[in-house]
Formats: C-alpha cells, sequence, structure tokens
C-alpha cells in the first residue's frame, strides 16, 4: 500500500508543549505534504517539502524529511488550544498532485 | 466568497436511491478531486479531474459517476446507494502541472447517512 502510516495516533499535551507527530510510508515520493483537519471540517494545507528537502519551516511549524528511512515528522511548537485537530501526511509520488494520506494522528492541546 | 464549496453539506437518504453531491471552486484551479473519508478517518482518494477529463479513478465501483460541466465543477453523482456508501466526501481542488507542487484546497465535506 501507498498509504502513510502517522505515529502516534493520538496525542495529548498541555497548552505551550512541543507536540510532534511521524509519517512513514513505502514508496519513493516526489514531495511529502502535511494537513491539518479540525472537527467536521475539511483538510487544510500546512506545508510542502520535496524529496531533495530535508526541513522547512512555517511559523511554529517544523517538518523534516528523511528519505532513506521513508520518514518525516511535523513540529508544533508552543502548542496552542487551537491547534487540537487531526494531522495527516500525504505522499506525491510522481509529482502530479496524486496524494495517499496517512491514517492521521489524533492531537489535543490542554488548556 | 468560499474556495470550494459543497452541497449539501448532510445527505440522509436510503439504501437503493441515487443521489448527488454538487461542488464548485472559485480559485480558478485546473484539477478537482473527489476523496472518501470513513469512520476511521482514512482518507482515499475516488476521482481526479483535470481540464474536464479523468485522470484517476481508484477502483471506485461504477455506482460512482464524477460530472465536471466545466473546471470549476466537480459533482459526484451515485446510484443505487448501499449501506457501505456512508462516510464524508470532500471535494478539493488545486493547480497542476510539471513541477507545480501545489497545495490542494478541500470543502467541508457532505456527510452521507444511508439508512
Amino acid at each position: 500500500s501507498q498509504q502513510g502510516e502517522e505515529d502516534p495516533q493520538a496525542l495529548s499535551i498541555q497548552e505551550g508543549e512541543n507536540a510532534t507527530m511521524n509519517c512513514s510510508y513505502k514508496t519513493s515520493i516526489n514531495n511529502l505534504q502535511w494537513y491539518r483537519q479540525n472537527s467536521g471540517r475539511g483538510l487544510v494545507h500546512l506545508i510542502l517539502i520535496r524529496s531533495n528537502e530535508r526541513e522547512k519551516h512555517s511559523g511554529r511549524l517544523r517538518v523534516t524529511l528523511d528519505t532513506s528511512k521513508k520518514s518525516s515528522s511535523l513540529l508544533i511548537t508552543a502548542s496552542r488550544a487551537a491547534d487540537t485537530a487531526s494531522y495527516f501526511c500525504a505522499t506525491d509520488l510522481s509529482g502530479a498532485n496524486n496524494l495517499f494520506f496517512g491514517t492521521g494522528t489524533r492531537l489535543t492541546v490542554i488548556p | 466568497d468560499t474556495a470550494v464549496s459543497q452541497t449539501p453539506k448532510y445527505l440522509v437518504t436510503q439504501m437503493g436511491n441515487d443521489k448527488s453531491i454538487k461542488c464548485e471552486q472559485n480559485l480558478g484551479h485546473d484539477t478537482m478531486y473527489w476523496y472518501k473519508q470513513d469512520s476511521k478517518k482514512f482518507l482515499k482518494i475516488m476521482f481526479s479531474y483535470n481540464n474536464k477529463e479523468l485522470i484517476i479513478n481508484e477502483t471506485v465501483p461504477n455506482r460512482f459517476s464524477p460530472k465536471s460541466p466545466d473546471k470549476a465543477h466537480l459533482n459526484l453523482h451515485i446510484n443505487s446507494l448501499e449501506l457501505g456508501d456512508s462516510a464524508v466526501y470532500f471535494c478539493a481542488s488545486s493547480h497542476t502541472g510539471e513541477g507545480s507542487n501545489q497545495p490542494q484546497h478541500f470543502g467541508d465535506g457532505t456527510r452521507l447517512s444511508i439508512l
């Protein structure tokens, strides 16, 4: 299966702490993307990292990519209650924007 | 000024019925998608349309038929609904093209419940 898998499935932290989510995949990719889904809403794109990149930052988000291990991580620093959501990684194998989503990590940030 | 809008938001219907879900995007994107999200939150692509041409069909039953009257609209018609069709269906859109790597923009979903 080309589907990614996130780890952990669920994560609960206190506001202000950092949250780290991991994604593993099975085949070579063109790029990997992270999305957030709030309850009852659609997915929102967070960050895209290409296969020749190792790290990207966007505000409080930091994404790493290790193609040798076929894994990526999403770090959210100084978490806020509003960060409570499900986070999904998605792999694009060829750059044609055909995305295969992972199983998601449910993040709960306690105020 | 919603970017990707789907209607209806909720759809409750009987097994065996035929129903349609509509999707419109005002972002000027050239590709639109339909995804199915099951009760375990697993999201799987169903269809992709680029400039009104189908470019992906991920082993979806032929009871599901996408229809794109123009590149701003991609509707999903479902015949003979089954219990297993209960899910949340998401429409999305993006720019595509060589080297573009553009993110997808999602609607808020249509929650389909089959009785």
